[in-house]
């Protein structure tokens, strides 16, 4: 069983499109995260929801919109796509742990935007 | 400037070799982990230390956490081909209630 999917794989679409990005996990964890990773594989925080409350969202233009409908999945939607919003996006999920948020990964969706 | 610095970027070494990445701060971090990417997939968690000084082996690899809690070492021992990807460590510094990610060292093993 996959602990951490996310749909489509790969996305290529025009600037100015509209588009979403689905994440499911079934590890029964209650926190659930948006990552980018640039091309210099630089890997940085977007979201983070805990039981379905947005609990960090870092500096991301509002084009981006996280969506969780319950604790299971966490969905990002991507308003007026701009050339630099290509880079791979990773969803992942956590279940806080004394001292670390030890993070699991979904297999990344490679946005491009042309 | 990065919170937790990766060194070094690139590694490439024959097989057989021993090699050693770095991950620094100037920042004490409660707990680090390690990850390893491989092309075209997620980060998987390789470890995580929690304690100043904590040494932890996993077969070949062996991390370990600085006294201070500011750095951490990854040792590879008599690198593989299948030891190849992406390495990242990772944290939460003080009170953090989310993870920051290094520069990323990229690892690759030669036949």
């Amino acid at each position: 069983d996959t602990a951490v999917s996310q749909t489509p794989k790969y996305l290529v679409t025009q600037m100015g499109n509209d588009k979403s990005i689905k994440c499911e996990q079934n590890l029964g964890h209650d926190t659930m995260y948006w990552y980018k990773q640039d091309s210099k594989k630089f890997l940085k925080i977007m979201f983070s929801y805990n039981n379905k409350e947005l609990i960090i969202n870092e500096t991301v233009p509002n084009r981006f919109s996280p969506k969780s409908p319950d604790k299971a999945h966490l969905n990002l939607h991507i308003n007026s796509l701009e050339l630099g919003d290509s880079a791979v996006y990773f969803c992942a999920s956590s279940r806080r742990q004394a001292t670390s948020y030890e993070q699991y990964f979904g297999p990344g969706t490679r946005l491009t935007v042309t | 400037t990065q919170l937790l610095e990766q060194s070094p970027q690139f590694l490439s070494i024959q097989e057989g070799e021993n090699l050693t990445v770095y991950c620094n701060s100037s920042s004490v971090f409660s707990s680090l982990q390690w990850y390893r990417q491989e092309p075209g997939e997620g980060p998987v968690l390789l470890v995580t230390v929690v304690t100043g000084g904590e040494v932890k082996k996993l077969k070949r690899l062996t991390f370990q956490f600085g006294d201070a809690r500011k750095d951490s070492s990854l040792h590879i021992t008599a690198a593989q081909t299948g030891d190849t990807g992406l390495y990242l460590c990772a944290g939460n510094p003080g009170s953090a209630r989310q993870l920051t990610f290094g520069s990323g060292t990229q690892l690759t093993v030669l036949p």
